[in-house]
C-alpha cells in the first residue's frame, strides 16, 4: 500500500518548457487535490478533483491543467513555465463523502525550479 | 476567506521540555487539522479534530471552538520532534464540498 505517490520528486525547466506532474494513489479515495508550497506561505490549493469525471479551480489555478485520468490518477500540467511557478506541489487525496470531513493523505511532493 | 494564524514562526526547545503551538482563525469551521512536514519534505497529519482534546503518544490537540483557537502540545519533547507544523482549518464549502485553508506553519527545532 503505497498511499500517495508523486512523480517527479525533482525537476527543473527552462521559462516556456512545459510538463505534467503525475500523482497516484492506492486507497481508492474518491477526491484528490493539487497544492503549491512557496516559502513564507501556507499550501495553497491549486485545482482539485471531488470525484473521477470533475475537476475545479482553486486558490491559484491560472497557468495550470488538471487531469483526473481515472480515479488513481490526478495529472497537473505546466504549459508553459514560468519562474513564478517555481515552487513545491504537493498531491493529496481524500474520500470525500457529503456530511463529514476526512482527513487528506499527502504525496511526497515535487520540487519544481523554472530558470 | 478564512485567515490561519500560527504561533509562534519558529521555536527553538532543549530537549525534554514541554513546547505548545497555537493556531487561530478567523471564521467558524467543520474540523482542524494539525499537520507535520519533516525536513526531507512529507507531510503527514497528526490529528483532525472538530471539538475537545485529542491525545496519541507525547501528542495532545486541543480546540477551543467559541474562542477558534486550538493547540498543539508536545511534551518531554525530543530531537525527532523537529519538524514544522502546519495548522489546517475546514470549512464546509457547500454540495458536500470541503475546502482546507492552512496556516504558514511552525518550525521546531529540538536540541539534544
Amino acid at each position: 500500500n503505497a498511499g500517495v505517490t508523486q512523480t517527479p520528486k525533482f525537476q527543473v525547466l527552462k521559462t516556456g518548457q512545459s510538463m505534467t506532474l503525475q500523482c497516484a494513489q492506492d486507497m481508492n479515495h474518491n477526491s484528490m487535490y493539487w497544492y503549491r508550497q512557496d516559502p513564507g506561505m501556507g499550501l495553497r490549493l491549486i485545482y482539485y478533483s471531488a470525484s473521477e469525471g470533475t475537476t475545479d479551480k482553486g486558490e491559484v489555478p491560472n497557468g495550470y491543467n488538471v487531469s483526473r485520468l481515472n480515479k488513481r490518477e490526478f495529472s497537473l500540467r505546466l504549459e508553459s513555465a514560468a519562474p513564478s511557478q517555481t515552487s513545491v506541489y504537493f498531491c493529496a487525496s481524500t474520500q470525500r463523502t457529503p456530511r463529514s470531513y476526512n482527513e487528506q493523505f499527502f504525496g511526497p511532493g515535487t520540487r519544481l525550479t523554472v530558470l | 476567506k478564512n485567515e490561519v494564524e500560527q504561533s509562534p514562526q519558529n521555536l527553538t526547545a532543549q530537549e525534554g521540555e514541554f513546547i505548545t503551538i497555537n493556531c487561530s482563525y478567523s471564521v467558524g469551521i467543520s474540523a482542524l487539522h494539525w499537520l507535520q512536514q519533516h525536513p526531507g519534505g512529507g507531510i503527514v497529519s497528526l490529528f483532525m479534530l472538530s471539538s475537545g482534546k485529542k491525545k496519541h503518544g507525547r501528542l495532545i490537540a486541543t480546540i477551543n471552538i467559541q474562542e477558534k483557537h486550538s493547540s498543539l502540545h508536545i511534551t518531554a519533547s525530543h530531537p525527532r520532534d523537529s519538524a514544522v507544523y502546519i495548522c489546517a482549518v475546514v470549512s464546509h464549502s457547500g454540495a458536500g464540498s470541503y475546502q482546507l485553508t492552512f496556516g504558514k506553519g511552525t518550525k521546531l527545532s529540538v536540541i539534544p
